[in-house]
Formats: structure tokens, sequence, C-alpha cells
């Protein structure tokens, strides 16, 4: 049981350049988030998916597509990399009940130059 | 707008001092208040709060909810340099959407 993964862990981009950060989990948990975290803040939620093929906005959407075809994945797209977005990424998975906990990936760490 | 605020953002303090972190919240639909630690990688859940006056414990810490006042806090007895860390704070609005306060930056000195 490998719990939430993410995937790279650190990565440089150039400024409009596009990527997809990974995340995964096997604990077969419908609700999954991803977050980003800035210096001396705490984590915004970005996106948001409450089963496969459902997905939702969260505080700070914009300039990035999320989808969710499968249980276990929710990829995060970035369309056009500015520094803006420069920031600790982290997903996020819970089964989604009230009073359950989500379980945190190990985080992306990504710098747009 | 939902907003969740901590204090202080940052805290030294010695070892085997007692510290008392700060929470207050405004959101709409509220559905529980979460601790998290965060040292050097992902948050860590520490505790759950759902009803006003109930105190959760784990060891050193124990955390406590407001819900008239719209607040909670988290303490730590007896510290160690094992709890440096930063304590996250975040409110579960809706279906798992959590808003987090900044943070309190944590640092115990030997």
């Amino acid at each position: 049981n490998a719990g939430v993964t993410q995937t790279p862990k650190f990565q440089v981009l150039k400024t409009g350049q596009s990527m997809t950060l990974q995340c995964a989990q096997d604990m077969n948990h419908e609700y999954m988030s991803w977050y980003r975290q800035d210096p001396g803040m705490g984590l915004r939620l970005i996106h948001y998916s409450v089963g496969a093929g459902i997905t939702d906005q969260g505080e700070v959407p914009n300039g990035y597509n999320v989808s969710r075809s499968t249980t276990e994945d929710f990829p995060l797209r970035l369309l056009s990399a500015a520094p803006s977005q420069t920031s600790v990424y982290f997903c996020a998975s819970s089964y989604g009940a009230p009073g359950d906990t989500q379980y945190f990936g190990p985080g992306t760490r990504l710098t747009v130059l | 707008e939902d907003k969740v605020v901590q204090s202080p953002l940052s805290l030294v303090v010695h070892e085997g001092d007692t510290v008392t972190l700060n929470c207050s919240y405004e959101v709409t639909n509220f559905r529980s208040l979460l601790w998290y630690k965060q040292e050097k990688k992902a948050p860590t859940f520490l505790f759950m709060l759902t009803s006003s006056g109930i105190e959760k414990k784990s060891g050193r810490l124990s955390s406590i909810l407001d819900k008239k006042e719209l607040f909670s806090i988290l303490n730590i007895t007896a510290t160690q340099t094992g709890d440096s860390a930063v304590y996250l704070c975040a409110v579960d609005y809706r279906a798992q959407k959590l808003v987090f306060g900044q943070g309190t930056r944590l640092t115990i000195n030997p």
C-alpha cells in the first residue's frame, strides 16, 4: 500500500512550457485534491474531484487543468507555465465521508524561470 | 469569504516549555477542523475536531474546539526538538474542500 504518490519530485520549467504533475493513490479513495503551498502560506486548493469523471474548481484554479478518468489517478496540467506558478504542489485523497481524513502525497517542487 | 487565521505565525521556545497555538475561522458550512504537522514534506494528520468542548489528546499534544467562538487551540506540553515544525490548521467546509491557515512555525531550542 503506497498511499498517495506524486511524480516528479522536482521540476524546472521555462515560462510558457506545459507539463503534467502526476498523482496516484491505491487506497480506493473517491475524493482527490490538488493544493499549492507558497512560502509563508498555508495550502490553497487548486482543483478537486469527488469521483471518476467529476472535477471542480477550488480557490486558485486559473492556469491549471485536471481530469479524472480513473479512481486512482488525478493529474494536474499546467497549460503555459508562469513564474507565479513556482510553488510546492501537494495531492491529497480521502474517502470523503464526514469525519474522514485527507492523506497527502510527498509533494512536487516546481520552479518556473 | 471563508478564511482561517492562525497565531502566532512564528514561535521560538526552549525544550520543555508548553506552547499553545491558535486557530480562528470564519467558514460557512463548517464540517470539521483539522490540525496537521508539516516538517520538510507533506502535512501529516494530527487531529480532527467536530464537536465543541471535547478535547482530543495524543501523547503530549491536545486540541479543543469552540464552535461558538469559532476557534481551536493546539497545546503541546514538555516540548522536544522533534516538535519543531509548521503546524497547519484547516477547516473542512464542503465535501473535503479544505481552507488552510497560514501556519505557525514552531522552533524548539535545546
